[in-house]
Formats: C-alpha cells, sequence, structure tokens
C-alpha cells in the first residue's frame, strides 16, 4: 500500500514570491491536513480538508490556504513568503472520521532566501 | 487552548537501559492521544492512538498508557535503532475534525 506522497520534497525560494505544494494521500483516505514544522515552535496545524471542503483551519495568517480535489489530492499554497515561512511542510491523510490515525509524508522542505 | 509539553526535551541512555518519556496533556475534551516516532529529515512515523484513561498499547519495545492527564511511553530494553525524537499529540473532542496539537518532542539518544 502506497504511502502519502509530497512534492516537490525540496524548494528554494525568494522573499515575496509564493508556492505551491502537492500532497496526494493514501489510497481511501478522504481526509488531508497540512501541518508546519519549525525548530522554534514544532509542529502547529495549518488546516484540514475533506471532500474538497476545508473543515478547521489554525492560527496561521491569510497568506497560507489549500483546496483539495475531487480525487482527494491536495494542494497548499503559500503566498508573499516571508523568511520566517522556511519549514518542513508536512501533509497527513486520515480516513473520514475524526480520531485518526494520521498518516504523514514526507515532507516538503521550504527554504526562504 | 489546548497544551501538551512532553518532558524531558533530550534524553541519553545506554543500549539496554529502559525509561519512560512523559506527556501532559490538556484539552476540552480528549478524542484521541496520538504517539509518533520522526527521524531526522523524515515525515513522522505512527506508533499509537490511545482513547480513554486507562488504556495501553505496545509494540515491540514500546508501551504507551494514558490517564486523564497525561501519558507515558515506556521503552524497554533500547537498541540504538530506537534513537528518534519523539511526539505527542492530541485531538481534541469538539463539532467537526480538529487537528492535532503537538508537544515540542523528546529526542532519545540510545548508546551502543
Amino acid at each position: 500500500k502506497a504511502g502519502v506522497t509530497q512534492t516537490p520534497r525540496y524548494l528554494i525560494k525568494t522573499r515575496g514570491q509564493q508556492v505551491t505544494l502537492s500532497c496526494s494521500p493514501i489510497s481511501g483516505h478522504r481526509s488531508v491536513s497540512w501541518y508546519q514544522q519549525t525548530p522554534g515552535q514544532g509542529l502547529q496545524f495549518l488546516f484540514e480538508y475533506f471532500s474538497e471542503t476545508q473543515r478547521n483551519k489554525g492560527n496561521f495568517p491569510g497568506r497560507f490556504s489549500g483546496r483539495q480535489f475531487s480525487n482527494s489530492r491536495s494542494e497548499m499554497n503559500v503566498s508573499t513568503l516571508e523568511l520566517g515561512d522556511s519549514a518542513l511542510y508536512l501533509c497527513a491523510s486520515s480516513l473520514p472520521w475524526a480520531g485518526g490515525p494520521f498518516v504523514f509524508g514526507p515532507g516538503t522542505r521550504l527554504l526562504v532566501l | 487552548e489546548d497544551q501538551v509539553t512532553q518532558s524531558p526535551e533530550a534524553l541519553r541512555l545506554q543500549e539496554g537501559e529502559s525509561s519512560s518519556l512523559n506527556c501532559s496533556y490538556t484539552v476540552s475534551g480528549l478524542r484521541g492521544l496520538f504517539w509518533y516516532r520522526q527521524d531526522p529529515g523524515k515525515g513522522p512515523e505512527f506508533l499509537f492512538t490511545l482513547y480513554s484513561a486507562g488504556e495501553e498499547k505496545e509494540k515491540e519495545r514500546l508501551k504507551a498508557t494514558l490517564t486523564k492527564k497525561e501519558s507515558f511511553l515506556h521503552i524497554t530494553a533500547p537498541k540504538p535503532e530506537d534513537s528518534a525524537t519523539y511526539l505527542c499529540a492530541v485531538q481534541a473532542e469538539r463539532g467537526g475534525a480538529d487537528g492535532l496539537t503537538f508537544g515540542k518532542g523528546t529526542h532519545l539518544i540510545i548508546q551502543p
């Protein structure tokens, strides 16, 4: 059974640019959530999607957005990048009902210069 | 606001030396408590989910327990390959599906 895949794995951008990250969940998993991991703040919840609808959102500015497609694949977008957006962005998929378990992908490492 | 505090921040053990990692939490109604293992440069790897106080789960050298205020991850006779950062997270029981609130993790090193 294939795991959660994330593309690209590494990305370098400059301040002010925008970036789009992609996540393909495990087959049959229809819930996809996104997290940001930094050394200082640890893992922080960004948002969660189910059936193409955002069900919940963490405390991040509006520059962070996402969407989910009918095949459950999800993308997240960060506009007007700031240096502080440098982080490991993780995607997790789970079955539709709450309670997990949440299976994480390998992450996308974003460096903003 | 949900909070998760893990201790110690770092732990160095000799191979075979058993120990426990602590995860203290406050949440307005617990839906589930999760333990993950994370190796450098990789995504977290799921270990256990605990749903109610008194519940215990085991996997190889790891055993997780849960009370109403904290969870322990017991590591028995660890091996060098158990070296990793261990993360604890909670999901609150609220309407809709909330994300996980994570602790900062315990960085575990097992020396041969």
